[in-house]
């Protein structure tokens, strides 16, 4: 059975960096094909995808998001970390990570984690 | 970037009535389109990718279909779990996108 669980901070303040994990399991980021990307919802808005690293240690950003994105991998303890510097009130929402396996969806999100809310104030 | 636009915004339908989304693509991504089902409170769950291929578990009254920009979901006979926000994705060209969302509501 697959798994997915974000955590971190619950409220970052304005020009801070937010860094959020992914614990997974029930997969290895080490598989062909294997893919886990970030996204994002503000409240009542539409989600918006953020990033993706590849079992190859390929990735991917959303272009407007770009200088502030980071993602990577710690495969030995199945976890995807996000970075996201220069935080905004704008950037508040839930974030989520999801499982993509190349081979069989492509780039469908398989299966999401439950989320984590993240406000951004002073 | 792909733009992806969903319409309605807001559909009402009676129970046991077919609902029909759509969703646009902006460019051609070919059949690389997902749908998502969303209730209040949860994480988006993936129903249907590649266009019109359900995913694992997904009942049958779950239909997609489309290619290119031209992308719908069906779902055949509304029952009460159904009535949620729906989503489209495309994955064929880099960033990807989400659509706005369709919210189902109960008529």
């Amino acid at each position: 059975q697959v798994t997915l669980r974000e955590s971190g901070p619950a409220l970052v303040k304005p020009t801070q960096a937010l860094t959020l994990t992914c614990s997974f399991s029930g997969f290895s980021l080490t598989t062909p094909g294997m893919c886990v990307s970030w996204i994002r919802q503000p409240p009542g808005k539409a989600l918006q995808w953020l990033a993706r690293i590849d079992w190859n240690d390929d990735k991917t950003y959303n272009t407007s998001l770009k200088t502030r994105l980071t993602v990577s991998k710690d495969t030995s303890k199945n976890q995807v970390v996000l970075r996201l510097t220069n935080m905004d009130p704008a950037d508040t929402g839930t974030y989520y990570c999801a499982r993509t396996r190349l081979t069989t969806s492509r780039g469908a999100l398989l299966e999401w984690g439950q989320g984590t809310l993240v406000t951004v104030s002073s | 970037e792909t733009a992806m636009t969903q319409s309605p915004a807001t559909l009402s339908v009676s129970p046991g009535e077919r609902a029909t989304l759509s969703c646009r693509a902006s460019q051609s991504v070919s059949s690389n389109v997902a749908w998502y089902q969303q209730r209040p409170g949860q994480a988006p769950r993936l129903l249907i990718y590649g266009a019109s291929t359900r995913a694992t578990g997904i009942p049958a009254k779950f239909s997609g279909s489309g290619s290119g920009t031209e992308f719908t979901l069906t779902i055949s006979s509304m029952q009460s779990e159904d009535f949620a926000v729906y989503h489209c994705q495309q994955f064929g060209t880099w960033p990807y996108s989400f659509g706005q969302g369709t919210k189902l509501e109960m008529k």
